[in-house]
């Protein structure tokens, strides 16, 4: 099955900075790549995706690169605030038959003001 | 669009009664709902598939006669927790793909439901 590791698994930046996650994939038929954000007591919540025929996705402040060869996505927040704290999962689906997508094990972002 | 409900948000029980936790997709049909169970700091762990109208599908090493799972229209899937033990006490979370969906489109969760078993 699918192997999906994230890094890191916390990150700390002062307010202004940015902040870079890092996710790296197994099967090289995926081609779905989601980012959801979780707030402390609620559910994840997706703030951006990207499929495999796109390289790089931004939305704002927020911006999802992709290199299939390398089997690696990344979040990239730039200009981050405090309201960006909370954790952040990766994930990997669309393989073959699977609908299931594959999540990473969260990376804790903390901005401090 | 794409809004997801989840009832209730926090539900304390007595150890040995069941719980029943529901999940709506308000605004889109969804054939297929997914269970997870989350623990403190770490991931999202998959427990079942919820298909409208059939069996669910179980992850391995979920028990599937203590947590019943029951699609029974395309708006609503519950998550029922029988005769629970303090060991069951965790934030539980569903979440829905629209009907008709491919598998590269996302999952819209609730909002979790915290149960403590007491």
């Amino acid at each position: 099955g699918e192997n999906v590791e994230q890094h890191p698994s916390t990150l700390s930046v002062q307010e202004g900075d940015s902040a870079v996650i890092k996710c790296t994939y197994s099967d090289s038929a995926s081609n779905y790549f989601p980012w959801y954000k979780q707030e402390l007591g609620k559910g994840p919540q997706l703030i951006i995706d990207i499929r495999s025929n796109v390289g790089e996705k931004k939305d704002q402040r927020i911006a999802v690169t992709l290199n299939k060869t390398a089997k690696h996505f990344s979040l990239h927040i730039t200009e981050t605030q405090p309201e960006d704290s909370a954790v952040y999962f990766c994930a990997v689906g669309g393989t073959g038959g699977s609908y299931i997508p594959t999540f990473g094990r969260g990376t804790s972002l903390i901005v401090h003001p | 669009g794409a809004v997801v409900s989840q009832h209730p948000s926090r539900v304390i029980c007595k150890s040995g009664t069941s719980v029943k936790i529901e999940c709506r997709s308000l605004d889109f049909q969804a054939t297929t709902m997914f269970w997870y169970r989350q623990f403190p700091k770490q991931s999202l762990m998959l427990m079942a598939t919820s298909n409208e109208g059939s069996k669910a599908t179980y992850e391995q090493g979920v028990e599937k006669d203590k947590f019943l799972i029951n699609h029974a229209s395309l708006t609503l899937s519950t998550l029922t927790v029988t005769s629970a033990h303090p060991e069951d006490s965790s934030f539980y979370i569903c979440s829905a793909r629209r009907q008709g969906n491919s598998p590269d489109s996302p999952l819209h969760f609730g909002n979790g439901t915290r149960l403590t078993v007491t």
